[in-house]
Parts: structure tokens; C-alpha cells; sequence
């Protein structure tokens, strides 16, 4: 099975900064790769798939990249609604894997 | 509008059964597949579950031989009947879907129905 390691667990940081998170693969997974927001207490939000393209109604400061076996979620230019719980997901056709996620806190 | 609401989250006892429902609307149910997902509370996301718009079961090891996911496309109903339910199993299920071309790509979810195992 794939595994999927996202670095790090808990990340602090201020409004305005410029934040990276990053997802690591046990194995190559090209580039399906997408990235998820959670807010206490609701259900996930798709914020990139296919590791780099943004889904509908995201706001241009989430970006993704990479391929393989490395992926990075940037977020800009953090705003107050940005501090949230962040998943990676690796995918194929018929089953998928989280990481462990990222809590992005309020520095 | 995209709407998943979820029902059928309970307490129940370790080697219990119990069968979640998921009610859809605001997209052609039957064209879709449409997936399970589950969150120990304050704890990460696991899938659970895959059925495909022709009825194709996929299933995470952790509930193979054990769970079974189901849809009734005249009710627009997803469904997952749980047995020899263990405390591992503890967690907030949700349904998701995601577009035609890629089934795990999740752009659409449910608020989650909580499942508690427990004696």
C-alpha cells in the first residue's frame, strides 16, 4: 500500500505570511494528488487536484506542485479563514489514501 | 446544488450491525460514483468505500468482508451496511462524490453521520 507522510503535523503561523506544506509518497503516484481544508467540526473542502490544478472557487493564493513522490501545498498570503486542518490524498482509480494532515494555527 | 445528507450514525455494541443511508440530490445520482469516508473524531481521514455508477464495489482492507456499500438509484440513496462492527470503527462517516472523470477527486460531501462502538 502507498503511504502517505505530510510534513508538518502542526505549523504555526501569522497573518500575511507565506506558508508551505508538504506531502511525501512511499511511491511514485505521478500526479494524482489533491489537497482537502477542514474546518472544525465540517467536512473537508477540495482546494487542488491533479497536484497543481485549483478546483472551482478557491481562491488563487492556494497553489499545488510537484509529481511523483514530493508535493507542496503554498498558500500565499495567509488569510483568517486559511487556519484549518489540511489533508493530501493520494488517488487512483478505485481507492485512495490520506496523509495524516496539517494544523495550521494562529502564531 | 449538490446536496449529500447522511443518516443512520448510532451507538452501537462491538460485533453489532449497523447500515448508514445517504440521500442525494441536485445531480443525476445514478451517472455518479460515490464514495465513504471516515474520521475518528480529531483524527485523520480514512476511506472506506467506492461504488461506481454501474455498481462496482471497491473497499479499504480495514472493512473488506465486513462492510458492503450499496445504492438505490430510484431514491437517489447511497447506503452502508456495517457488520461485526468493532470499536475501530468509532468515527464520523461521511458520503462524497466526486465529477465523472476522476471518482476520488471528493468535490462534494455530506456534514457526516457519527457512528460510536461501544458496550
Amino acid at each position: 500500500d502507498i503511504q502517505m507522510t505530510q510534513s508538518p503535523s502542526t505549523l504555526s503561523a501569522s497573518v500575511g505570511d507565506r506558508v508551505t506544506i508538504t506531502c511525501r509518497a512511499s511511491q511514485s503516484i505521478s500526479s494524482w494528488l489533491a489537497w482537502y481544508q477542514q474546518k472544525p467540526g465540517k467536512a473537508p473542502n477540495l482546494l487542488i487536484y491533479k497536484a497543481s490544478t485549483l478546483q472551482s472557487g478557491v481562491p488563487s493564493r492556494f497553489s499545488g506542485s510537484g509529481s511523483g513522490t514530493e508535493f507542496t501545498l503554498t498558500i500565499s498570503s495567509l488569510q483568517p479563514d486559511d487556519f484549518a486542518t489540511y489533508y493530501c490524498q493520494q488517488y487512483e482509480s478505485n481507492s485512495c489514501r490520506f496523509g495524516q494532515g496539517t494544523k495550521l494555527e494562529i502564531k | 446544488e449538490v446536496q449529500l445528507l447522511e443518516f443512520g450514525g448510532d451507538l452501537v455494541q462491538p460485533g453489532g450491525s449497523l447500515r448508514l443511508s445517504c440521500a442525494a440530490s441536485g445531480f443525476t445520482f445514478s451517472s455518479y460514483a460515490m464514495t465513504w469516508v471516515r474520521q475518528v473524531p480529531g483524527k485523520g481521514l480514512e476511506w472506506v468505500s467506492l461504488i461506481s455508477a454501474g455498481s462496482s464495489t471497491y473497499y479499504a482492507n480495514s472493512v473488506k468482508g465486513r462492510f458492503t456499500i450499496s445504492r438505490d438509484d430510484s431514491k437517489s440513496t447511497l447506503y452502508l451496511q456495517m457488520n461485526r462492527l468493532r470499536a475501530e470503527d468509532t468515527g464520523v462517516y461521511y458520503c462524497a462524490k466526486g465529477p465523472s472523470w476522476q471518482w476520488l477527486v471528493l468535490d462534494s460531501w455530506g456534514q457526516g453521520t457519527l457512528v460510536t462502538v461501544s458496550s
